[in-house]
C-alpha cells in the first residue's frame, strides 16, 4: 500500500538558515503530493502541493519539487524565520476517486532568533 | 477553500464514557472525512462520509466505536463511544478541497482534543 517516510525530527535552526525536511513515498500509480503545516494550537493547512513529475510546488518561500525517479518530494526553504516554527507532514494521495491522504510521521521545526 | 468549524475545540473525558464531535462547513461538500491524529504521530483516516450512505471506514476503525453521522452537505458527527486512555488523540475533520480536477487536496478544521482519564 502508499506510505510516506519523513525525515525524524525535532529539527532546531537559527533564522536565515536553510531548510531541508526529506520526504519519499511508496505509492501505486501517479499520486499527488503534498506538503501540510500545523502551526502551534491551529489545524493543518496546506503548503504547498504537485501533481505530476517534475512539478514543483512553492509558497511562502518553500519549495518541493515532484521527483518520480527518485521518489522524493523534498521541502526546502532558503531562509527560515521564528514564525516557520511548526510541525511539517509530508502527504500523498492516490487521486482519482479516491481522497484518502496517507500521510508521514511529521517533523517538527524550531527556529531560533 | 472551505472554512471548517469543529466542536468541542478540546475535552477531557472520564473512560466509559462517549463523546460526540460537530463538524460544521461553510459550503456544500460531496465528502467528509475524520481523521485522528494520535499523540506524537502521523494522521490516519478513520472514515469517509458521504451524505445519504452510511460511511466508510478504514481497516482498524469500526462503527460501533466511531458512530458518524452526515444528516445534510454541510455537517457531520463523529462520535467516539466507550472511551479510554488510549483514544485520546486530536479528532479532525476535513473535506475535499474546490477548484479544477481532483487532486487529492484536503481542508483541514482544527481538530478536536481529547483527553480520556
Amino acid at each position: 500500500g502508499d506510505s510516506v517516510t519523513q525525515m525524524e525530527g525535532p529539527v532546531t535552526l537559527s533564522e536565515e538558515a536553510f531548510l531541508t525536511i526529506n520526504c519519499t513515498y511508496t505509492a501505486t500509480g501517479y499520486p499527488s503530493l503534498f506538503w501540510y503545516v500545523q502551526y502551534p494550537g491551529e489545524g493543518l493547512q496546506l503548503l504547498l502541493k504537485a501533481t505530476k513529475a517534475d512539478d514543483k510546488g512553492s509558497n511562502k518561500g518553500f519549495e518541493a519539487t515532484y521527483r518520480k525517479e527518485t521518489t522524493s518530494f523534498h521541502l526546502e526553504k532558503g531562509s527560515v524565520q521564528v514564525s516557520d516554527s511548526a510541525v511539517y507532514f509530508c502527504a500523498l494521495s492516490s487521486g482519482g476517486s479516491n481522497y484518502k491522504l496517507t500521510f508521514g510521521k511529521g517533523t517538527l521545526l524550531t527556529v531560533n532568533p | 477553500s472551505a472554512v471548517i468549524s469543529q466542536k468541542p475545540s478540546r475535552d477531557i473525558c472520564q473512560r466509559g464514557t462517549s463523546l460526540t464531535i460537530q463538524c460544521q462547513v461553510d459550503s456544500q461538500v460531496t465528502m467528509m472525512f475524520w481523521y485522528r491524529q494520535q499523540p506524537g504521530q502521523s494522521l490516519t483516516l478513520i472514515a469517509t462520509a458521504n451524505q445519504g450512505s452510511e460511511a466508510t471506514y478504514e481497516s482498524g476503525f469500526v462503527i460501533d466505536k466511531f458512530p458518524i453521522s452526515r444528516p445534510n452537505l454541510t455537517f457531520s458527527t463523529l462520535t467516539v463511544s466507550n472511551m479510554s486512555p488510549e483514544d485520546s488523540s486530536i479528532y479532525l475533520c476535513s473535506v475535499e478541497g474546490g477548484g479544477t480536477g481532483r487532486t487529492g487536496e484536503l481542508f483541514f478544521g482544527e481538530g478536536s482534543r481529547l483527553t480520556v482519564l
